[in-house]
C-alpha cells in the first residue's frame, strides 16, 4: 500500500511570509496528488490538485509541484495570511482510488 | 442544493453498544468513504464503497462494518463500541472515472465510555 509522508508535522510563519509544505510517497502507480485544507473544526476541503502528467499548478497563491522521479510534491503558499492557518493533508493515489491521507501539517500564520 | 450530510453529530455510547453511523449523499455519487481522525494519526481510512452492494475494508477496518443498499447511503457499524474508537468520523463521497474530489461530510464526534 500507499506509504505517505508530511513533511514539517507544524509549521509557524509571520503573516506575508512564504509556507512549503512537502509530501512524499512511495508507489509509483500514484497518478492524482491533490492537497485537502481543514480548519480547526470543520471538514477537509480540497484546495488544489495535480496529475501526474503536469508538473506544476498554480490557483491564486496556492501553488503545487510534483517531482515524480523522486516521488514527492508540495504545497506552496505565497504571501500567507491568518486564515490560512489550518491543517493542510497530501493524500497522493491513483485517480479513482480511495484517498490515503498523510498525516497532516499543522500551519500557524501570526500577524 | 446537492449535499452530504452524517448523523448524529454527536454521540455518547458505552462499550459493548452496537452504534451506527449514518452517511447521506444527493450529489449520486458512485463512491463514498468513511474515515477516523485521531490527533496525530490524521485521516484513516475504515471502509469504502465504490458502488451499490460494493464494500471495501481500508487501512483500520477491524471492529467496524459498512453495507450499500443504495447510492445515497453508506451507514458505519460499530457492531460493539471500544473505547479505543473515541474519534471524529468523517464520511465523504466523490465521482467516478473523471473528477477524483472527495466532499466531506461535517464530521460525527463518538464518544465511548
Amino acid at each position: 500500500g500507499e506509504n505517505v509522508e508530511q513533511h514539517p508535522s507544524t509549521l509557524s510563519v509571520q503573516e506575508g511570509d512564504s509556507a512549503v509544505i512537502k509530501c512524499t510517497y512511495s508507489d509509483s502507480a500514484s497518478n492524482y496528488f491533490p492537497w485537502y485544507k481543514q480548519e480547526l473544526g470543520k471538514r477537509p476541503q480540497l484546495i488544489i490538485d495535480i496529475r501526474s502528467n503536469v508538473g506544476e499548478k498554480k490557483d491564486q497563491r496556492i501553488a503545487v509541484t510534483l517531482n515524480k522521479t523522486a516521488k514527492h510534491f508540495s504545497l506552496h503558499i505565497t504571501e500567507t495570511q491568518p486564515e490560512d492557518s489550518a491543517v493542510y493533508f497530501c493524500a497522493p493515489n491513483q485517480a479513482g482510488t480511495a484517498l490515503i491521507f498523510g498525516k497532516g501539517t499543522t500551519l500557524s500564520v501570526s500577524s | 442544493d446537492a449535499e452530504i450530510t452524517q448523523s448524529p453529530r454527536h454521540k455518547i455510547t458505552e462499550t459493548g453498544r452496537q452504534v451506527t453511523l449514518a452517511c447521506h449523499q444527493t450529489w449520486n455519487h458512485n463512491n463514498m468513504f468513511w474515515y477516523r481522525q485521531d490527533l496525530g494519526h490524521g485521516l484513516r481510512l475504515i471502509h469504502y464503497s465504490y458502488g451499490v452492494q460494493d464494500t471495501n475494508k481500508g487501512e483500520v477496518s477491524d471492529g467496524y462494518s459498512v453495507s450499500r443498499s443504495n447510492t445515497e447511503d453508506l451507514p458505519l457499524t460499530l457492531e460493539s463500541a471500544a473505547s479505543s474508537q473515541t474519534s471524529v468520523y468523517f464520511c465523504a463521497s466523490s465521482e467516478s472515472g473523471g473528477s477524483n474530489i472527495q466532499y466531506f461530510g461535517a464530521g460525527t464526534r463518538l464518544s465511548v465510555l
